[in-house]
């Protein structure tokens, strides 16, 4: 059956990078394309990215300059990296496959916290 | 980028009752919403799409309808298990969410 699972540092210094990892089963990234969703506490969600099933990427236009999303088909794991992190960076980071550009299946969520 | 306008922020409602969440997009998004399902400490689950299409396994009593830029989406005979909060999100351009409505119990 279809999964996704996030993955990385709970707690992450003002300023710094973050880094997580969206290891996926029961389909293939070269035939899915993957997001990533991140919400705060109380909020909506908000889309930050995709991974699109022929390696190409598209980004959300307010956190273009600060992210990277990127992949490894061989180990079915989708990255996302953000730097200069800041407090309102904080929530629930989610990864969802997506089918016709929305996600249909969603990873349980990582909590992080931008503190010091 | 397409702004998602949703409304109301909150819904209080009896069960039994009929209840409806609209969203406006800031421009057509040719149909493209989709509906979530969010209930505390779990990941969104997708209800219905391409504005009134229900996913599998879904209860005929959630609805979705609309065009253009306006959208609405309704429960009818709300069950307690309906408690919880909905989003919208256009996948027209981009990806856009709703900021939210949050269905609670009268």
């Amino acid at each position: 059956q279809v999964q996704l699972k996030e993955s990385g540092p709970g707690l992450v210094q003002p300023s710094e990078t973050l880094s997580l990892t969206c290891t996926v089963s029961g389909f293939s990234l070269t035939s899915y394309s993957v997001s990533w969703v991140r919400q705060p506490s109380g909020k909506g969600p908000e889309w930050m990215g995709r991974m699109w099933y022929d390696g190409d990427t598209a980004y959300n236009s307010a956190l273009k300059s600060r992210l990277s999303i990127s992949r490894d088909t061989s180990k079915n794991q989708v990255f996302l990296k953000m730097n200069s992190l800041q407090t309102d960076d904080t929530g629930t980071y989610y990864c969802t496959r997506d089918h016709e550009q929305l996600g249909d299946y969603w990873g349980q969520g990582v909590m992080v916290t931008v503190s010091s | 980028d397409i702004q998602m306008t949703q409304s109301p922020p909150s819904l209080s409602a009896s069960l039994g009752d009929k209840v409806t969440i609209t969203c406006q997009a800031s421009q057509n998004i040719n149909k493209y919403i989709a509906w979530y399902q969010q209930k505390p400490g779990k990941a969104p689950g997708l209800l219905i799409h391409y504005t009134s299409t229900l996913v599998s396994g879904i209860p005929s009593r959630f609805s979705g309808s609309g065009s253009g830029r306006d959208y609405s989406f309704s429960i009818s005979n709300v069950e307690s298990e309906d408690i919880a909060s909905y989003y919208c999100l256009q996948y027209d351009n981009s990806n856009t969410f709703g900021a939210g409505t949050k269905l609670e119990l009268k």
